[in-house]
């Protein structure tokens, strides 16, 4: 079945960038939607078909697909940033939904 | 505004069954394609299954498929996820969400999860 590999942890000072990758086989036929998850709190989606951001999230929040790798880039990092972030597809081959591992965001 | 209320979680021995329920408000179920999908103590996040927006069809993954059952009450507007033959690694949060209405669409929409905790 399809794999999703992201960094179990990426950290960044406050105003810095950070960029969150998720590898995965020509993972730029796909589309890729990612999630925030704050502890004790469900997911919420943040990005969705690769670069499109749901209404109040906030620009600096952005997406990008192509080749065998998607990230996920948040600017000017904030300490409300600090969160699991997961990405997602769909398999092409049997219709499941497919997560990647996850990546802790801490902000220094 | 959508809200999805999980309910039904709880400590269950392995072999037994349990099921949780799912209420949706400000919106009809019946519209959308919905999930379940979990989540085990300090992992990441699994997809469980799908009912479609009509009913018709249901999916699994491969970790649950043949054990669960999703289902739902239009009446009700409840979702409902049927677990049987539970084992130690079920152990999870159990979120519903709601998925967008497209092709290949993202889960727009979760609720807050139930946990349920399988142990002898």
């Amino acid at each position: 079945s399809y794999v999703l590999t992201q960094p179990p942890s990426v950290s960044v000072a406050p105003g810095q960038t950070a960029r969150i990758t998720c590898e995965g086989d020509n993972i730029g036929s796909k589309s890729v939607h990612w999630y925030q998850q704050k502890p004790g709190q469900a997911p919420v989606l943040v990005i969705f078909y690769d670069s499109d951001r749901p209404s109040g999230i906030p620009e600096r929040i952005s997406g990008s697909n192509s080749g065998n790798t998607a990230a996920l880039t948040i600017s000017r990092v904030e300490a409300g940033d600090e969160a699991d972030y997961f990405c997602q597809v769909w398999d092409h081959n049997t219709d499941h939904a497919i997560f990647g591992g996850g990546t802790k965001l801490t902000v220094l | 505004q959508v809200q999805l209320v999980e309910s039904g979680g709880g400590v269950v021995q392995p072999g037994r069954s349990l099921r949780l329920s799912c209420v949706g408000s400000g919106f009809t179920l019946t519209s959308y394609a919905m999930h379940w999908v979990r989540q085990a103590p300090g992992k990441g996040l699994e997809w469980v299954g799908i009912i479609w927006f009509d009913g018709s069809n249901t999916f699994y993954g491969d970790s649950v498929k043949g054990r669960f059952t999703i289902s739902r009450d239009n009446s009700k507007n409840t979702l409902y996820l049927q677990m049987n033959s539970l084992r130690v690694e079920d152990t999870a949060v159990y979120y519903c969400a709601r998925q967008q209405k497209a092709n290949r669409a993202p889960f727009e929409s979760w609720g807050q999860g139930t946990l349920v905790t399988v142990s002898s």
